[in-house]
């Protein structure tokens, strides 16, 4: 099964760029890689997914290189409100073996 | 809003106690997951349901039983728990995977219920 890991915390400036990697060093051929964000009392909301290259949407990017072995989350232009814990999952076969990373806790400083 | 709902939000038991969660689901979802969270440790599955039938069962005590009647619902049935069983319990849903496809689709979290148990 693939094993996630995450930085445990990161601290940015509001207005910044913020990236977080996550290492996935056995990631299978069929995983895809899903982020999540995380506010107290709330429970994880989808960010962002892919599985190769590079994926935007209108929050977010994600960064993952030809070997897939890490993705990186790229937040532009963070504010207060980005101040909150992100998940990596990798999801690990059709058997529902779900590998959630430990998260990162993202403080946003003014 | 996530359009899955848990109660109770807040939750004490004895360890002698019997009491069960209640998750909901509005979106027309067929997978419901049950998951653990523990302070400083990473999400822990604990069972899944796709179209009514339980497919994953990762090793979770017996004193956890989960049940779910429809596709609507799902249920988390505590008995003779255990301090550290004392955790956020949270409830997702998603559209199960056809064929053989990985397991990719969004998950859908409620709010959770936070369970102390003296």
């Amino acid at each position: 099964l693939a094993k996630t890991t995450q930085p445990i915390s990161m601290d940015s400036y509001e207005g910044q760029e913020v990236n977080i990697t996550c290492s996935h060093n056995n990631i299978a051929t069929n995983d895809y890689i899903t982020w999540y964000q995380q506010f107290p009392s709330q429970g994880p909301r989808f960010i962002i997914q892919g599985y190769k290259t590079k994926v935007t949407n209108e929050v977010a990017s994600l960064f993952i290189p030809a070997d897939r072995k890490s993705s990186t989350l790229s937040l532009p232009r963070v504010s207060l409100s980005d101040t909150a814990v992100y998940y990596c999952l990798v999801a690990a076969d059709s058997n529902y073996q779900l590998i959630w990373g430990a998260g990162t806790k993202l403080i946003i400083k003014p | 809003e996530t359009g899955v709902t848990q109660t109770p939000r807040h939750l004490v038991m004895g360890m002698t106690n019997k009491k069960s969660l209640k998750c909901e689901q509005h979106l027309g979802h067929n997978a419901m997951y049950w998951y653990k969270q523990s302070a400083k440790k990473p999400l822990e599955l604990m069972f899944v349901y796709s179209l009514e039938e339980r497919v994953e069962n990762n090793s979770v005590p017996s004193r956890f039983s989960p049940e779910c009647p429809n596709s609507s619902h799902l249920f988390l049935h505590l008995h003779t728990l255990q301090p550290e069983d004392s955790a956020l319990y949270l409830c997702a849903s998603s559209q199960a995977p056809s064929g053989g496809a990985a397991v990719a689709d969004t998950q859908y979290f409620g709010p959770g219920t936070r369970l102390t148990v003296l």
